[in-house]
């Protein structure tokens, strides 16, 4: 398995409170993705990273902010989180190097906004 | 902009039948084409991937799928259901000239029946 690795794997949060989620890869990867899973949507991608510090938006960004300051972590920040934040979010890594196109992904954060 | 569509949120086999998930793609680009199935509380796995060459590509646990660009379909195939392949899968698709972010059908759910 690709050396990804979620934290934390659940958490339950309040309305209006500000939530990090991390994602550590140990494969060098240069891109890495945060995307969102919502029953009847597939997976969404809110926010990605093509190097250290340079990030771009998905398609269901607002809310969300992101930062990579190494190559190894990227975090996903609700800024005030709200129920319709309630999700599983996925955190995916890809080389991007000749034919390596896939994106391997991460276990997994269940988050619920109550 | 690119977008999947996956015909069929359930599908219901018998064990030994043989299993057909559809997918359709829209592209402005010959795209990078993948499946990946997700088990129960798990992250997603790739099963396979078309990026060139051969239109047939083979995956693990015995399933294929081939590109097609004159339907703009790429359909997921096992000749002999094992009830280990009840999950739900996902097509995706690509832009090789991004940043490899991925655009994601709804799912398909598999039920395979003893």
């Amino acid at each position: 398995d690709a050396g990804i690795t979620q934290s934390p794997r659940h958490k339950v949060t309040e309305t209006g409170t500000p939530v990090t989620l991390r994602c550590h890869q140990t494969e060098n990867h240069r891109y890495m993705y945060w995307y969102r899973q919502d029953p009847g949507h597939g997976l969404r991608l809110i926010h990605y990273s093509y190097g250290v510090k340079d990030t771009d938006k998905g398609e269901v960004s607002d809310g969300y902010s992101v930062s990579r300051s190494k190559t190894e972590d990227f975090l996903l920040t609700l800024e005030s989180a709200t129920s319709s934040q309630t999700s599983v979010y996925f955190c995916a890594i890809s080389d991007g190097q000749g034919l390596n196109t896939e994106a391997f992904f991460g276990q997994g954060t269940r988050l619920t906004v109550v | 902009a690119q977008s999947v569509t996956q015909l069929g949120s359930h599908v219901s086999v018998s064990e030994g039948a043989l299993v057909l998930l559809r997918c359709n793609y829209s592209s402005s680009v010959p795209p990078y084409l993948f499946w990946y199935v997700q088990y129960p509380n798990q992250g997603l796995q790739l099963l396979l991937k078309y990026t060139t060459g051969a239109t047939l590509v083979k995956g693990i646990n015995g399933f294929e799928a081939e590109f097609k660009k004159s339907e703009t379909s790429f359909h997921l195939t096992k000749p002999s259901a094992h009830m280990s392949d009840a999950a739900e899968y996902f097509c995706a698709v690509s832009d090789p000239r991004g940043d490899y972010k991925l655009s994601f059908g709804a799912g398909t759910t598999v039920t395979v029946r003893a």
